[in-house]
């Protein structure tokens, strides 16, 4: 039982450039997260998705994009990455409402040069 | 004010000591409490969670929820060094499924 797997587990962009990263779950969670880890400021919510078919902005959402492909999957897109991005990148899932708690993914460990 | 504060610390028990850790939250709205665990370069884990005034306790570890305070607290017994790690505080409100997390507290627990 994988969870929620997260793709890659460590990136290097120069600034400019764009880039993906992947999430994908098998618990058949309705609700999917972004969240970013930077020191000092915990983690903090980029987008979200609380069922199929919907997303919505979270604490910090400018500067990112998000797909939920299908149920399964939600992706977060950087389009003009900016060395204010780097960070630690966490994809969660959850039943609806979340009211189990989150599973989280092993995270992406994105540098912006 | 933060929504979801914690103190960073480092605390620091002995080994066999109970360990306390704190959060207040500043949404009186607020529904679901949670906390995770953070090992050092993993992602977070849940080790509990409570929605009702009062005390939970699962093994070694006990939520204690007071709405009246907005305080959520964490108690360890008998902590490990294997217990160090960094806990973090999740509060919810609604029905969205969103989680606010405080800055978590480092736990440092000394053989």
């Amino acid at each position: 039982n994988a969870g929620v797997t997260q793709t890659p587990k460590f990136q290097v962009l120069k600034t400019g450039q764009s880039m993906t990263l992947q999430c994908a779950q098998d618990m058949n969670h309705n609700s999917m997260y972004w969240y970013r880890q930077d020191p000092g400021m915990g983690l903090r919510l980029i987008y979200y998705s609380a069922s199929e078919g919907t997303t919505d902005k979270g604490e910090v959402p400018n500067g990112y994009n998000v797909s939920r492909l299908n149920k399964r999957e939600f992706s977060l897109r950087l389009e003009s990455a900016a060395p204010s991005q780097t960070s630690v990148y966490f994809c969660a899932s959850s039943e609806t409402g979340g009211g189990n708690g989150y599973t989280f993914g092993s995270g992406t460990r994105l540098t912006v040069v | 004010q933060k929504e979801v504060e914690q103190n960073s610390g480092p605390l620091s028990v002995p080994e066999g000591a109970i360990a306390s850790l704190n959060c207040t939250y500043s949404d009186r709205g607020s529904q679901s409490f949670f906390w995770y665990r953070q090992y050092s370069g993993k992602s977070p884990e849940l080790i509990m969670f409570i929605y009702s005034n009062g005390d939970k306790e699962d093994g070694r570890f006990t939520a204690q929820l007071n709405k009246a305070s907005q305080y959520v607290s964490l108690l360890i017994r008998d902590s490990q060094p294997s217990d160090s790690a960094t806990y973090l505080c999740a509060v919810s409100s609604g029905n969205t499924g969103k989680l606010i997390f405080g800055q978590g507290t480092t736990l440092q627990v000394k053989p």
